[in-house]
């Protein structure tokens, strides 16, 4: 069955210092994958997604994330956090031919100045 | 760019009463999802509909039902909400593309069954 894990559950990080944020995935197949961001009392909002071709894809506000088969991994890194970025972060994976999407349990994004 | 309404951010509600959470989508698009938000669950889909008067089960359909009369709404109902129904509830939409669309949330409708 299709899954997605988020091994942290709430990361910390400091004003400028780097980030990396964990997804693993279970699918049969080529995943669709996805990472989205909720900022507090907000709905979600897509930072990238990757469905073929290169496997490292650039999104919004500055993250990227790379899709590793072998490792059924699709990791969110961004090289200087802001203050900004203190939000709940999503990894999703596309369920075959629907449009439906397997979430994450989610890792919370914690800044210090 | 492509909105997601909800019709309220806030709802209160009592034990056995029916509730209605509206959404629409101003793009014309086919899909359209309720999911609920749960601290440490993630998101988990309750229904999702990709046509008009069409509707298919998510992994959480038991007390809930859903309306899709028209495109662009999609109603999720609670025929007698229970405390355990409290929640943060999210609406989506995408196009209908066999995979790999965007789905565009709403903002959320944080219900409270007292």
């Amino acid at each position: 069955a299709q899954s997605v894990t988020q091994p942290d559950i709430h990361i910390t990080v400091s004003e400028g210092a780097s980030l990396e944020l964990r997804c693993n995935y279970s699918y049969g197949a080529t995943p669709y994958l996805f990472w989205y961001v909720q900022s507090p009392g907000q709905g979600l909002q897509l930072l990238l997604k990757y469905f073929s071709g290169d496997t490292l894809v650039q999104g919004i506000k500055g993250f990227e994330a790379e899709f590793k088969r072998s490792q059924s991994s699709f990791n969110l890194r961004k090289p200087s956090v802001h203050w900004s970025d203190a939000a709940e972060y999503f990894c999703a994976v596309g369920i075959g031919d629907t449009d439906k999407l397997i979430f994450g349990t989610g890792t919370r994004l914690q800044v210090f100045p | 760019d492509v909105k997601v309404t909800q019709s309220s951010r806030y709802l209160v509600k009592r034990t056995g009463e029916k509730v209605f959470l509206e959404c629409v989508q101003d793009m014309d698009h086919e899909n359209m999802f309720w999911y609920r938000q749960d601290p440490g669950l993630g998101l988990r889909l309750i229904y999702f509909s990709y046509d008009v008067k069409m509707k298919e089960k998510g992994d959480i359909p038991e007390g809930y039902s859903v309306s899709r009369e028209k495109k662009e709404r999609f109603s999720l109902i609670l025929e007698s909400a229970s405390t355990n129904q409290t929640s943060m509830y999210l609406c989506a939409s995408t196009k209908l593309a066999g995979g790999g669309e965007t789905q565009y949330f709403g903002p959320g409708t944080r219900l409270l069954v007292l």
